[in-house]
Parts: structure tokens; C-alpha cells; sequence
């Protein structure tokens, strides 16, 4: 089974519209952190947003936020008032065994977010 | 802080050479981690070093190897290349418990 799944392939939406990028997870581990990455096609992947297992409030990061369904084993992220910039491949990723050394980032497939003007 | 750097941005080989990747963590950061990503296979991790002391390994066949210096700079090494080795590979940094910082990856191609 797929450690994360992120189901839709590509995104469209308008600039200064809201977008939400979805995202489940699954993992049997109570300790473990869940990461949104964007790669625009320069390649390189740059951090967004971070939630940890135990977090009882939703992370924001300006115009991000991330919507954190535990039971669901859901992480959703949310940008606010797109903007042109934000055209990019974005991934969602878990680290399981937060109080290990050595951890990976397992990552799901991303969804290609494109915004228009 | 100068970021993550990985030296060179783009490599052609061809299948049966070897290639050296090399990539430099940000200033304090002793975990060096390193992945592949492929259009089919997604992005998915070799391995991580710390200290100089591999500490993690993905599912990869033994032509992938690495190392990490005592100045935590690290290099990976792909030995036979394969044509399905053609790939971006990309690593990452990280201070002790904090996010992964990632470079910008060097582009391989193997025709």
C-alpha cells in the first residue's frame, strides 16, 4: 500500500483564488511528521509547511496552512489568494519514527498546480 | 546561510561508466541525505550519512554508493550506469531534529 497518496495529478485555478492540494497518509507509527514540498521546474524543492503527529493545532505559513485530519490520516494544504508563482509541482511527504535517527521522507507522486491570470 | 550545493547541475554519461555526485549541506548541518527522482518512480531515497557514518538506506542495488566527509560534505557514486539511471538527483540537509533542506539537484542523463 501506498504510504502517501495525493490523487490529483494536476490543479488548476485562477490567481487570488484558494486551492487546496490533497493528501492521505497512512502509517501505523503514533510519532511521525508530515512535510509539504514545492518544486517549481527549476527543480529544486523548497519547503512549505510542517505538521507534526502530536500537534493539536493546524500549521500556517502565510499564505499556507495545512489542514490536518488525524483520524482521516488526511494533510491537506491549502494556499490562499493564488498567485502566478505558485505554478509548480508540489509534494506531500511523511517521516515516520520522528524519535529515530535516520528517518527517511517517503513522498507521494505531487500534483502539478498551474495558475492562470 | 549558504544553501544547499550540488556540483554538477547536469551530467551526460554512457551506460557502463560510473559518475561522482557531490553536494554540500548547509554550514552546521552534519545529515546529508540524498534521492532519486524519476517521472515513473516518483522521488525515493538512497541513503543518509551523519557524522560520516552511513546511517539509512533505501532499495537500491549496491552500484549506488556514498560517503560523507568529516566537513559533512558528501558524494554519492553510481558505478555501471544504466540507462534507467538517467534521473535528478537531489540532496538534502538537515540540523539535528529540524526539516530537510534541499538543493538543486544535478540532472543526470545516460544514453
Amino acid at each position: 500500500a501506498q504510504k502517501i497518496t495525493q490523487t490529483q495529478p494536476g490543479m488548476f485555478v485562477q490567481e487570488k483564488e484558494a486551492v487546496t492540494l490533497d493528501c492521505t497518509y497512512d502509517t501505523s507509527d503514533p510519532s511521525y511528521g508530515l512535510f509539504w514540498y514545492k518544486q517549481p521546474s527549476s527543480g529544486e524543492m523548497i519547503f512549505l509547511i510542517y505538521q507534526g503527529s502530536y500537534d493539536q493545532q493546524n500549521a500556517t505559513e502565510g499564505r499556507y496552512s495545512l489542514n490536518f485530519q488525524k483520524a482521516r490520516k488526511s494533510a491537506n494544504l491549502v494556499i490562499s489568494a493564488s498567485q502566478l508563482g505558485d505554478s509548480a509541482m508540489y509534494f506531500c511527504a511523511m517521516r515516520e519514527g520522528l524519535n529515530q535517527a535516520g528517518t527517511a521522507l517517503i513522498f507521494g507522486k505531487g500534483t502539478t498546480l498551474s495558475v492562470s491570470s | 546561510k549558504a544553501g544547499v550545493t550540488q556540483t554538477p547541475r547536469y551530467l551526460i554519461k554512457t551506460r557502463g561508466q560510473q559518475v561522482t555526485l557531490s553536494c554540500s549541506p548547509i554550514s552546521g548541518h552534519r545529515s546529508v541525505s540524498w534521492y532519486q527522482q524519476t517521472p515513473g518512480q516518483g522521488l525515493q531515497f538512497l541513503f543518509e550519512y551523519f557524522s560520516e557514518t552511513q546511517r539509512n538506506k533505501g532499495n537500491f542495488p549496491g552500484r549506488f554508493s556514498g560517503r560523507q566527509f568529516s566537513n559533512s560534505r558528501s558524494e554519492m557514486n553510481v558505478s555501471t550506469l544504466e540507462l534507467g539511471d538517467s534521473a535528478l538527483y537531489l540532496c538534502a540537509s538537515r540540523e539535528s531534529g529540524g526539516n530537510l533542506h534541499f538543493g538543486n539537484g544535478t540532472r543526470l542523463t545516460v544514453t
